[in-house]
């Protein structure tokens, strides 16, 4: 099963525009990771933020996590045809928790017009 | 090697069939995990290996599942008796020891007709 949801299920902005995308899910976590799936090719991981970090920056990607509310989201600034993507949050609930397993949400399907 | 890889890559196997997959995973990596994959779904965990060990098979849905690694290297995830519902994208991963992020492969995508 899920951890959690991802919210919007679909995002379609056009090329340039912010996409914000959300996390959420329902256990303690060591770690919470962003992968990027192309259609048709593997999970690449974008950034990781781990539980006692708000906030973290990598090129365009902006990732706060708020662990009273255990949610997280993801912003792509100035976006590109190229960030066409699904985009799934995971959560590393620690070794205890099958060697570090990640548990993903549902995904987001993001959809840049050039 | 530079990166996880699978093979194959598509398996495309008559209900009933056995089929084995496999994963090699980044070189040296102490933990390997495999996960299941439906369409327009994230990913779920089925098993993992701490080197040779398989500490937990918790995800594995039924007992057709069953995963190997039997020298620390190379794993792979064999399913006895296919059927439909067992049609999905299976992921491995692996993480170096004391790391936090997983690298997965490219992935095998299995179609059971």
């Amino acid at each position: 099963s899920q951890q959690g949801e991802e919210d919007p299920q679909a995002l379609s902005i056009q090329e340039g525009e912010n996409a914000t995308m959300n996390c959420s899910y329902k256990t303690s976590i060591n770690n919470l990771q962003w992968y990027r799936q192309n259609s048709g090719r593997g999970l690449v991981h974008l950034i990781l933020i781990r539980s006692n970090e708000r906030e973290k920056h990598s090129g365009r990607l902006r990732v706060t996590l708020d662990t009273s509310k255990k949610s997280s989201s993801l912003l792509i600034t100035a976006s590109r045809a190229a960030d066409t993507a699904s985009y799934f949050c995971a959560t590393d609930a620690g070794w205890d928790n099958a060697g570090n397993m990640l548990t993903f949400g549902g995904g987001t399907r993001l959809m840049v017009k050039p | 090697g530079a990166g996880v890889s699978q093979s194959p890559r598509y398996k495309v196997t008559k209900r009933g069939q056995d089929v084995t997959l496999r994963c090699d995973p980044i070189s040296s990596h102490a933990t390997l995990y495999w996960y299941q994959q439906a369409l327009g779904q994230g990913p779920e965990f089925l098993t993992y290996f701490n080197y040779e060990a398989q500490p937990d098979k918790s995800g594995l849905p039924s007992d057709r599942f069953s995963a190997e690694r039997p020298e620390g290297s190379i794993s792979t995830l064999t399913i006895q008796r296919t059927e439909q519902r067992d049609s999905a994208m299976y992921r491995c991963a692996s993480r170096d020891r004391g790391g936090e992020t997983q690298y997965f492969g490219p992935g095998t995508r299995l179609l059971v007709l």
